[in-house]
């Protein structure tokens, strides 16, 4: 079963952040995490990770809680092409997906 | 670099044949991962493999499958006989795991298997 709760959709209008939230109440602590999105018809692929530290890189940013119980994946400025599901993991020898959120991007 | 190589993209066969998968992993990563996605259960781990091991096999369905990595560049996964439950999109995905601390997964783009 996977360790993250997700919600299952989210809405945003285009050029607006983005805030994709996860919690991960059960992290270890050697635990990263991990975000992946899933275009249509394509493989996920790979977002972002951190351990403890918020996180950023030319997709996004990660802001992870002071008790690692939770983050949140920030696209500052959505566009269509931001439309996929996002799938928040916790990494360790083997990734397990949840069902993740599926992110709607309005023009 | 070329990315993780899966074929066929798209298999459509009877209730019965035996159908193979085939990955190539990136040059360099030393774990893979094969996964199945549906709509009804979503994405569900399989099998993978570290330094061509088979570690945890405790997703693969049923005897009907099965899973191989011979070396480092190459890794399949049969089905024998297939059957309609198993159409699915099928990815292959490597990562490279040093110093204790797991890597980022890269998948291939799916194999999309249909059995009538």
């Amino acid at each position: 079963d996977a360790k993250t709760t997700q919600p299952n959709s989210m809405e945003s209008n285009e050029e607006e952040p983005v805030h994709l939230p996860c919690n991960h109440s059960t992290i270890s602590g050697t635990d990263y995490i991990h975000w992946y999105r899933q275009l249509p018809s394509q493989g996920p692929e790979y977002v972002i990770h951190g351990l403890t530290s918020n996180v950023n890189n030319r997709m996004a940013s990660l802001a992870i809680a002071e008790d690692r119980k939770s983050s949140t994946l920030i696209l500052h400025r959505a566009t269509l092409r931001d439309a996929a599901v996002y799938y928040c993991i916790l990494r360790d020898d083997k990734i397990i997906f949840g069902k993740g959120t599926r992110l709607h991007i309005l023009p | 670099d070329a990315g993780v190589i899966q074929s066929p993209r798209h298999e459509v066969t009877e209730m019965g044949q035996e159908v193979t998968l085939r990955c190539k992993p990136i040059s360099g990563h030393n774990s893979l991962f094969w996964y199945r996605q549906t709509m009804m259960r979503g994405l569900e781990l399989l099998i993978y493999f570290n330094n061509n091991v088979p570690i945890d096999d405790s997703g693969m369905p049923e005897d009907r499958f099965s899973a191989k990595m011979p070396n480092a560049s190459f890794s399949t996964l049969k089905i024998q006989p297939s059957e309609p439950r198993d159409s699915a999109v099928y990815f292959c995905a490597s990562s490279l795991a040093r110093q204790g601390r797991a890597g980022e997964l890269f998948f291939g783009e799916g194999s999309r298997l249909t059995v009538l």
